[in-house]
């Protein structure tokens, strides 16, 4: 089982939409979480870090459940442009290397 | 804003070959991470330097090593290269000294190996 879990998707919306993600975590001593954007064979984008209980920033939103040990990340107002891979990633105060999820494939249609 | 550079951007190589892959971090960052992302997979950590130290060790094979220099700038050298270790490969930089715990990590466009 991978210690971060994400639902590969694709999701497929239409322009306009509202979408949410969740990914799962299994190591409790994680501490800091982000979301990456991935488009096809390029580098990772930093969207948002989520330390405390949740981050927005426009059309984003991200929220973070310790207890339950999840992240969710919600998309208003789909973009053609959103189209892309979001990668959830997880990382501890011990080792601040980046465990990623296999990430989650969104379509926006016109 | 300066990103983080890394070179070649593409390399072919042969088998049992040797290559060398260099990372430049965003100014004044002190930290540097390798990762390595085949086909179809999420980028895994190999390995990561804070202040020309190692600071961290993933799935990196014995035949991968790397080292971050003075000015900050990491190299990763691998040899014996084998068909699996076709990918590519990225080098993400951040600054532990300013923000503290955690640090944000910021990627580079990554140099992507094809092994024939």
């Amino acid at each position: 089982r991978k210690e971060v879990e994400q639902d590969p998707g694709p999701f497929n919306v239409p322009e306009g939409a509202t979408v949410a993600f969740n990914c799962t975590y299994s190591n409790s001593a994680s501490q800091s979480f982000f979301w990456y954007r991935q488009d096809c064979r390029k580098e990772p984008k930093l969207l948002m870090s989520v330390y405390s209980s949740g981050n927005e920033d426009g059309r984003f939103t991200a929220q973070l459940n310790r207890a339950s040990q999840y992240i969710s990340l919600l998309i208003r107002d789909s973009k053609l442009s959103d189209s892309a891979t979001y990668l959830c990633a997880a990382s501890m105060d011990s080792s601040y290397k980046l465990i990623f999820g296999s990430g989650t494939r969104l379509l926006v249609r016109p | 804003a300066a990103g983080v550079i890394q070179s070649p951007r593409h390399l072919i190589k042969e088998k049992r070959e040797t290559a060398t892959l260099k990372c430049y971090p965003i100014p004044r960052h002190d930290t540097v991470y390798w990762y390595q992302q085949g086909p179809g997979q999420d980028p895994q950590f190999l390995i990561s330097f804070y202040e020309k130290m190692q600071s961290d060790k993933g799935s990196i094979p014995d035949r991968f090593s790397a080292q971050q220099f003075s000015d900050y700038h990491s190299e990763l050298n691998m040899s014996s290269l084998e068909l699996g270790d076709s990918a590519l490969y990225f080098c993400a930089s951040s600054s532990l000294r300013l923000a503290g715990v955690g640090g944000t990590q910021y990627f580079g466009p990554g140099t992507r190996l094809l092994v024939l």
